[in-house]
């Protein structure tokens, strides 16, 4: 079965502060496709990025950065210099095996981001 | 440039009965999804749909019905509310399937059943 783990329910850090949002997965397949994205307080669903199951090189976007680690089946998300901005519930996602049945994605319980000014 | 457009954004209904969510895509995106999300959790799959004509079910598919009559419109009914499916609704489109394809989210749907 597949399962994503955001242990972090809640953080809250001071503006400009750097911080890390937790990301673990579980699945059987060998293929598969992790995902991020942001929900902010006016309840719209954000992408973010994906990522595949070959591609462990970890990706920068301005001050948007993933870890991702098959090892340790974690995919973690860092915001460098937070901004108020940044303030929101930020779901980590994974791909399902279509053969399985069911298709889409398997989210996690999200974790929401406050950024204090 | 609408995406992925649902209404209505707020229904408040009583115990029994039915309504349908609309949600429509100009994307030409073939697959479609509809997504329930509670308070303090991850989205869960209800309904998804391949194409026109094609439908399936996802992890939580019951008191729930859907259609896909052409390729742009997914609606989702429920027939006999109850309070358990208070919760925000979001339908989401994609041009491949779920494995790799990014999904694209309506601004979502409140409904609370009283």
């Amino acid at each position: 079965a597949q399962k994503v783990t955001q242990a972090q329910t809640e953080i809250s850090v001071v503006e400009k502060e750097d911080v890390t949002l937790d990301c673990v997965y579980e699945t059987r397949d060998t293929t598969y496709y992790l995902f991020w994205y942001k929900q902010p307080p006016s309840g719209e669903l954000v992408f973010l990025i994906r990522r595949n199951s070959f591609d462990e090189q970890n990706e920068i976007s301005g001050r948007y950065s993933w870890n991702f680690q098959k090892s340790t089946s974690s995919f973690n998300f860092t915001i460098t210099a937070s901004q108020v901005v940044d303030s929101a519930v930020y779901f980590c996602a994974l791909g399902f095996n279509p053969g399985g049945g069911a298709d889409g994605l398997t989210f996690g319980k999200g974790t929401h981001l406050i950024i204090q000014p | 440039n609408a995406g992925v457009t649902q209404t209505p954004k707020f229904r408040i209904l009583k115990i029994g009965q039915s309504m349908t969510l609309q949600c429509t895509q100009d994307m030409n995106h073939n697959y479609m999804y509809w997504y329930r999300q509670d308070p303090g959790m991850g989205l869960k799959l209800i309904y998804y749909s391949v194409g026109a004509g094609i439908t399936d079910k996802g992890e939580v598919p019951n008191g729930y019905n859907v259609s896909r009559s052409t390729t742009e419109d997914f609606p989702l009914r429920l027939e006999l509310a109850a309070p358990s499916q208070t919760s925000v609704y979001f339908c989401a489109s994609s041009h491949t399937r779920g494995l790799g394809g990014e999904l694209f989210f309506g601004e979502g749907s409140r409904l609370t059943v009283l």
